[in-house]
């Protein structure tokens, strides 16, 4: 099993383009997450799925779109990167909700917006 | 909103030591995950507990729902131990809210 994929690893964009940041699980789970994590503050969640064809606000979600394309995969747009978009990505998952369930989280993606 | 509070944030210690790991958060919670960051960037689960204690090798994590308070528990660290650990609280939003993360350095 490979976990939790995510690509790219590595970006660079220049203000005002766009990009989407992909996310596939293989462990049949129900619920994914997308973080971002900036130095000096605690992970942020930006949107999340419970399931399968829903997808709710986290703390974080403007600037943010995001797509639960089936139960394997969840990616992440931004429509129009800014630097305050310059940040690591985590996507994650579970087999429901975080108070019964661990989370497994993806490799990251390191997003640098000039 | 859960507000979660890690101390301390930076710790060094020598190999061989025992560690503790304080977590504070604000307001009740079903569930509190604590996380390891490696050098890397990778991220994994280490324990999710919501009442008592729970051990994994030289682990140890326990949680007072009254006090609002868990602890994380390294004993006999290791260099391999460096790393950031993370507590999360899972709260009625079924969401995690994160602390700020620990930086442990465990010295040879």
């Amino acid at each position: 099993n490979a976990g939790v994929t995510q690509t790219p690893k590595f970006q660079v964009l220049k203000t005002g383009q766009s990009m989407t940041l992909q996310c596939a699980q293989d462990m049949n789970h129900n619920s994914m997450y997308w973080y971002r994590q900036d130095p000096g503050m605690g992970l942020r969640l930006i949107y999340y799925s419970a399931s399968e064809g829903t997808t709710d606000k986290g703390e974080v979600p403007n600037g943010y779109n995001v797509s639960r394309l089936n139960k394997r995969e969840f990616s992440l747009r931004l429509e129009s990167a800014a630097p305050s978009q310059t940040s690591v990505y985590f996507c994650a998952s579970s087999l429901s909700g975080t108070e019964n369930y661990e989370q497994y989280f993806g490799p990251g993606t390191r997003l640098t917006v000039t | 909103k859960n507000e979660v509070e890690q101390s301390p944030q930076n710790l060094t210690a020598q190999e061989g030591e025992f560690i503790t790991i304080n977590c504070s958060y604000s307001v009740g919670i079903s569930a509190l995950h604590w996380l390891q960051q490696h050098p890397g960037g990778g991220i994994v689960s280490l324990f999710m507990l919501s009442s008592g204690k729970k051990k994994h090798g030289r682990l140890i994590a326990t949680i007072n729902i009254q006090e609002k308070h868990s602890s994380l528990h390294i004993t006999a660290s290791h260099p391999r131990d460096s790393a950031v650990y993370i507590c999360a609280a899972s709260g009625s939003a079924r969401q995690l809210t994160f602390g700020s993360g620990t930086q442990l350095t465990v010295l040879p």
